[in-house]
C-alpha cells in the first residue's frame, strides 16, 4: 500500500537552513504537500508541489521534487524559533484519500 | 478570512458519556473530513462527506458516527468513548473529492479528554 516516511527529528541553531525529507510510494500522486503542525493546532498548509515540477520557491521555502527517486524535501532558509514545529509529507494517490507521513519534529536551538 | 472552525477547542466528558464535537467552514468546500490525531502520530482518518455523501474507513470503529446537515456544518458523535478515545479531532475540508488533488484546508482542532 502507499507508505509515506520522514526522519522523526531534526534540530539546527537559528539562522541556518533547515532540509526536512520524505520519500513517497505512489507515483500517482500528482501533488504532493508539506504541512506544519505548532503545538495544540490544527494542520497548515505550507505549499505544494505539481509532480511534474523539480523545484517550487515560496519567500524562505523550497520544495525540492525527484520523481524518479519518489523524494521530496522541503527546505527553510534562515530558520527561526517560530518554525519549531512539526512537518508533515502528505501524497494524495489519485483516487484515494491524502496519505500523511509521520511527520519531522523540527527543534530550533538559540 | 474564509477558515475551518472547531468548536470547542477542549472537550472533557466521562467515561460512556455520548459527546458531539462540530466542525464549521465558511470556504463553501464540498468535502469535508474528520481525523484522529494521537500524540506525536500522523492524523488518521475516520470518514469524510464528499457532498451529502458519506465515505467510512474500514477500521473506523462503530462508536464513531457523523452529520452532516449542511454544506458549512459537520458533526462528530462518539457514542460510548472509551480511554482509548482520548486524541486530538480535526477537521478538514477540500473542493472537490477522490482523485481531485486540491489541498485540504485544518481546523485547529478539538483537544477530547475522558475522565
Amino acid at each position: 500500500g502507499e507508505d509515506v516516511e520522514q526522519s522523526l527529528f531534526l534540530s539546527v541553531r537559528e539562522g541556518d537552513s533547515s532540509v526536512i525529507n520524505c520519500t513517497y510510494t505512489d507515483s500517482s500522486s500528482t501533488y504532493l504537500y508539506w504541512y506544519k503542525q505548532e503545538p495544540g493546532a490544527g494542520l497548515q498548509l505550507l505549499t505544494y508541489i505539481f509532480s511534474n515540477m523539480d523545484m517550487k520557491q515560496d519567500q524562505r521555502l523550497t520544495v525540492l521534487l525527484n520523481k524518479k527517486d519518489k523524494h521530496l524535501s522541503l527546505r527553510i532558509a534562515d530558520t527561526q524559533t517560530g518554525d519549531s514545529a512539526i512537518y508533515f509529507c502528505a501524497e494524495l494517490p489519485y483516487g484515494q484519500n491524502f496519505v500523511f507521513g509521520p511527520g519531522t519534529r523540527l527543534s530550533v536551538l538559540p | 478570512d474564509a477558515m475551518v472552525i472547531q468548536n470547542p477547542r477542549y472537550q472533557v466528558t466521562q467515561f460512556g458519556k455520548p459527546v458531539t464535537l462540530s466542525c464549521s467552514q465558511t470556504l463553501n468546500h464540498n468535502v469535508m473530513y474528520w481525523y484522529q490525531q494521537k500524540s506525536s502520530q500522523a492524523p488518521k482518518l475516520l470518514f469524510h462527506y464528499y457532498d451529502k455523501d458519506f465515505n467510512n474507513e474500514a477500521d473506523t470503529p462503530d462508536n464513531f458516527q457523523s452529520r452532516r446537515p449542511n454544506t458549512s456544518f459537520c458533526f462528530l458523535d462518539i457514542r460510548s468513548p472509551g480511554l482509548g478515545d482520548a486524541a486530538m479531532y480535526l477537521c478538514a475540508t477540500s473542493r472537490g473529492g477522490q482523485g481531485v488533488s486540491q489541498p485540504q484546508h485544518f481546523g485547529d482542532g478539538t483537544r477530547l479528554s475522558i475522565l
